[in-house]
């Protein structure tokens, strides 16, 4: 079955506390981004990623951290979080690289992080 | 920088009423657009998607049509299910610029059925 998926789904922590969200695709997808979404704020990009290796800052990137060392795989790093980085936080991935806008993004089911 | 608006929600219905839930656009090249759904406790998913102008994109019952020249894509249902309950986000992504297809979202509008 085609997918994403996101672990862990929950997690609460205390501020400063390293964490580290995974991410894996199996539709061989060239980009893969993040997400936080906020009431009343909808979905904002944190970071995305054209290919393996190439990574770049969406709208609202302080304070995360991404890699792309295979294809399949785009872990969210949070090195210090804190309380206003509690969020519901998303996984998408695309077929296309640069000229995708047509294509559909597949989310992953979410992780609901609270930081204390 | 490209932005969506949807119309302010919660939305309550019943059961087999008609659904409008208002999209507009601001987008600095040519943008393609989606409406995707939120079910309690799942991820995002594709609902529907329109990548020109004056096309219409439709799924289970739902339909959505590209209007250029009101920059709206505004999402309707004729007869509206409890199942439909969620929460429904209008985003856009542009293909100008540099945003490598990014999309950009609405706030979300909650949808709520009963029956």
């Amino acid at each position: 079955e085609a997918q994403v998926t996101q672990n862990p789904r929950y997690l609460i922590t205390v501020t400063g506390k390293k964490l580290t969200v995974t991410c894996s695709q199996n539709m061989n997808h060239e980009y893969m981004s993040w997400y936080r979404q906020d009431p009343g704020l909808g979905l904002r990009q944190i970071y995305y990623s054209m290919n393996v290796e190439v990574t770049d800052k969406g709208d609202v990137p302080e304070g995360y951290k991404v890699s792309r060392k295979e294809k399949r795989n785009f872990p969210l790093i949070l090195e210090s979080p804190s309380p206003n980085q509690t969020s519901l936080y998303f996984c998408a991935s695309r077929q296309g690289a640069s000229g995708g806008a047509t294509d559909t993004q597949y989310f992953g089911p979410g992780t609901r992080l609270t930081v204390l | 920088g490209d932005s969506v608006t949807q119309m302010e929600g919660p939305v309550t219905l019943s059961e087999e009423a008609f659904l409008t839930i208002n999209c507009t656009y601001t987008a600095t090249g040519y943008p393609s657009l989606f409406w995707y759904v939120q079910y309690p406790g799942e991820g995002l998913q594709l609902l529907l998607k329109a990548t020109k102008a004056d096309d219409k994109g439709s799924n289970k019952g739902f339909e959505a049509t590209y209007r250029k020249e009101t920059t709206s894509f505004h999402l309707e249902k004729g007869s509206v299910q409890v199942s439909d309950s969620a929460v429904y986000f209008c985003a856009l992504s542009d293909r100008g610029g540099t945003s490598y297809g990014k999309l950009t979202f609405g706030q979300g509008t909650i949808l709520t059925v009963h029956p």
